[in-house]
């Protein structure tokens, strides 16, 4: 079955840049879809189709794919961003829904 | 603005069954497809299964396959999933989510708060 693989945490300074890496094999041919969850709340999507922003998200929120790789970048990151992070596609192969495993970002 | 409220999260005995509801609002509920994502404590997410619009196409994650089935009445904008042969392994938060589309491939745009469910003896 198809597997989506996120690093366990990524830590990053204020005000830097945090990338969110998600390797799945042949990734650039799925939709890639990308959650934040703060705490205690629900998840939130922030990136959609891969690179699309729904009403609400700031521009700091953005998303890329390569070869086997989809990436959630954070520019100029804040306290609040402090979250778990997660990666999800179809899977048309098996017919359902993929996350990955989650990113803890931490901001230092 | 759309609205998901779940109930029906309660403590529940291995081998027992549940039905979780779903309650939505603030959008056309037989536009979308719907689906149950839970949460264990301190795990990730996992999704559950979908519906679609009508109710004709359904799909299951491999850890509920044969024991969970989805449903929806779209007369009363609700969401349902009969759980059955509860494991210990089930309890988790289960949260309704609503697609930005008809389709499989859709994002989960809109998510519930959750309701808890508990499979202790």
């Amino acid at each position: 079955s198809y597997v989506l693989t996120q690093p366990p945490s990524v830590s990053v300074a204020p005000g830097q840049t945090a990338r969110i890496p998600c390797g799945g094999n042949n990734i650039e041919s799925k939709s890639v879809h990308w959650y934040q969850q703060r705490p205690g709340q629900a998840p939130v999507l922030v990136v959609y189709d891969d690179t699309d922003r729904p009403s609400g998200i700031p521009e700091r929120f953005s998303g890329s794919k390569s070869v086997n790789r989809a990436t959630l970048t954070i520019s100029r990151v804040e306290a609040g961003d402090e979250a778990d992070y997660y990666c999800q596609v179809w899977d048309g192969g098996s017919d359902c829904v993929k996350f990955g495993g989650g990113t803890k970002l931490t901001v230092l | 603005e759309v609205h998901l409220v779940e109930s029906g999260g309660v403590v529940v005995q291995p081998g027992g069954s549940l039905r979780l509801s779903c309650a939505a609002s603030g959008f056309i509920f037989d536009d979308y497809t719907i689906h149950w994502v839970r949460q264990g404590l301190g795990k990730g997410l996992e999704w559950v299964s979908l519906i679609n619009w009508d109710g004709t196409r359904t799909y299951y994650g491999d850890s509920v396959k044969g024991r969970f089935t989805i449903s929806r009445d779209n007369s009363k904008n609700s969401l349902y999933l009969q759980m059955n042969r509860l494991r210990t392994e089930d309890t988790a938060i289960y949260y309704c989510v609503k697609s930005s589309t008809a389709y499989n491939d859709g994002s989960l745009h809109y998510w519930g708060q959750g309701t808890l469910v508990t499979v202790s003896s």
